[in-house]
């Protein structure tokens, strides 16, 4: 089985542009994670998703930054005006349906804001 | 404010030797416990989960839980290079699925 698919892996963008990060889960997975890591820092929570609906978004800065998880598709990290603070790694995770708390992690995408 | 600590390291320890990693964590209501290995430059991966209070052994790894004391701790018997690497500390304490993380303890071990 394929694990949680992340894209692209590596993202280069100018300050003011949009960064869209995407995460495929692990097929069966119906919740989706997101997180940020700074270089040197530890991983910080940004967003908790199920299938269309936000679970928990209390690490999400409030401006620029959005989330969604399409019933069909993947889910999107959604990052406007990029500013160089924006430059970190964003992994994204999985855990099934069944209940677990058990979170599977993507390869991440490492985002470059020039 | 819910919060697990680690010490940051590095721990040091040479090659055939154990390495204890502890973790320690803020609410008593916290009921699930992970431990996660993150190479540099790679995503964090589960070593074990561990739920309730004892021990639980997984080849040269072995987590160490007490609720009482409120820690965690994860031991590596037999310690190899390709050991070296962050130790995440993950704990659910809630009625959702979200982790509280610690920051990692960095590990080196020296051949």
């Amino acid at each position: 089985n394929a694990g949680v698919m992340q894209n692209p892996r590596h993202l280069v963008r100018r300050r003011g542009q949009e960064a869209r990060l995407r995460c495929s889960p692990v097929k069966g997975h119906s919740h989706v994670y997101w997180y940020r890591q700074l270089p040197e820092e530890g991983l910080k929570f940004m967003v908790y998703l199920q299938k269309e609906n936000i679970i928990d978004e209390s690490g999400m800065p409030k401006e620029r930054f959005s989330a969604e998880f399409p019933k069909e598709g993947p889910s999107i990290l959604r990052i406007q005006q990029v500013v160089r603070g924006d430059s970190a790694a964003y992994f994204c995770a999985s855990s099934p349906e069944i209940y677990t708390d058990t979170q599977y992690f993507g390869p991440g995408t490492r985002l470059t804001v020039l | 404010q819910k919060e697990v600590e680690q010490n940051s390291g590095p721990l040091s320890v040479p090659e055939g030797a154990i390495a204890s990693l502890n973790c320690t964590y803020s609410d008593r209501g916290s009921q699930s416990f992970f431990w996660y290995r993150q190479y540099s430059g790679k995503s964090p991966e589960l070593i074990m989960s561990i739920y309730s209070n004892g021990d639980k052994e997984d080849g040269r790894f072995t987590a160490q839980l007490n609720k009482a004391s409120q820690y965690v701790s994860l031991l590596i018997r037999d310690s190899q290079p390709s050991d070296s690497a962050t130790y995440l500390c993950a704990i659910n304490a809630g009625n959702n699925r979200k982790l509280i993380w610690g920051l990692g303890t960095s590990l080196a071990v020296n051949p």
